[in-house]
């Protein structure tokens, strides 16, 4: 299984910085015919199922806000998030769906 | 809203078959454009996949469960369903439906349900 590994755990940001969190693909997610990665980010608020940040690594869910970016391609991917907000405060998966099973990174908590 | 998660029971004994239902909105149960999935979250852990079904009754598995699971749907109720026999306490956890995009064999998930959770005890 493709495996997933998130840094850091745990991340305390003040509110108004950025936060940077990473995901670490033990196989690439490039598809080399179409130069895309196959990588999701979602974000989990206690009590909540995930909802959907970005797919493709970069594109944005529609209703996202833009200060939440996807960069990175292959094996290392990055999700930062611009200008924290009170309501961020939440846990971050990556998602991988290149290979099966689907799989996803151990999460990253993000609080102020 | 799009995936409602039904009743189900929350507890189940071990070695009996754990049974949940994911009613969907009638305007894209059919529809080519999306798959539907099953992922399950232990308490204070990850998320792991269980596996996924298309809207005309193909089905991807997750193979460390695959011994175990079913899933199915059934466009005319309007709903897809999950079962997963011989339950252990390993299988105590939150578990979601949710919506999925590009590929049944390799897409993400834009909507999930509330999730259930699911102890099984002896």
């Amino acid at each position: 299984d493709v495996v997933l590994t998130q840094s850091p755990d745990y991340l305390a940001v003040s509110l108004g910085e950025r936060a940077t969190i990473n995901c670490k693909s033990s196989q690439s997610l490039l598809y080399r015919s179409t130069y895309k990665d196959y990588l999701a980010w979602y974000q989990q608020k206690p009590g909540q199922p995930p909802k959907l940040l970005l797919y493709w690594a970069s594109t944005r869910e529609s209703g996202v806000p833009d200060r939440f970016s996807g960069s990175g391609s292959g094996t290392d991917f990055t999700l930062a998030i611009n200008t924290l907000q009170a309501e961020d405060v939440a846990i971050y998966f990556c998602q991988q769906y290149y290979y099966t099973p689907l799989t996803f990174g151990g999460g990253t908590r993000v609080e102020i | 809203q799009l995936l409602v998660q039904d009743s189900g029971p929350g507890m189940v004994k071990t070695s009996e078959t754990l049974s949940l239902t994911c009613n969907v909105s009638a305007a894209f149960i059919r529809s080519s454009s999306f798959f539907w999935g099953w992922i399950r979250q232990s308490p204070g852990k990850g998320l792991d996949w269980i596996g996924s079904v298309s809207y005309n009754g193909n089905t991807l598995l997750n193979a460390s469960l695959k011994s175990r699971v079913s899933i199915s749907i059934d466009t005319s109720e309007n709903h897809f369903s999950l079962h997963l026999s011989s339950v252990t306490a390993a299988d105590t956890a939150i578990y979601y439906c949710a919506r999925g995009r590009y590929l049944i064999e390799g897409g993400w998930f834009d909507s999930w349900g509330l999730g259930k959770l699911v102890t099984v005890s002896s």
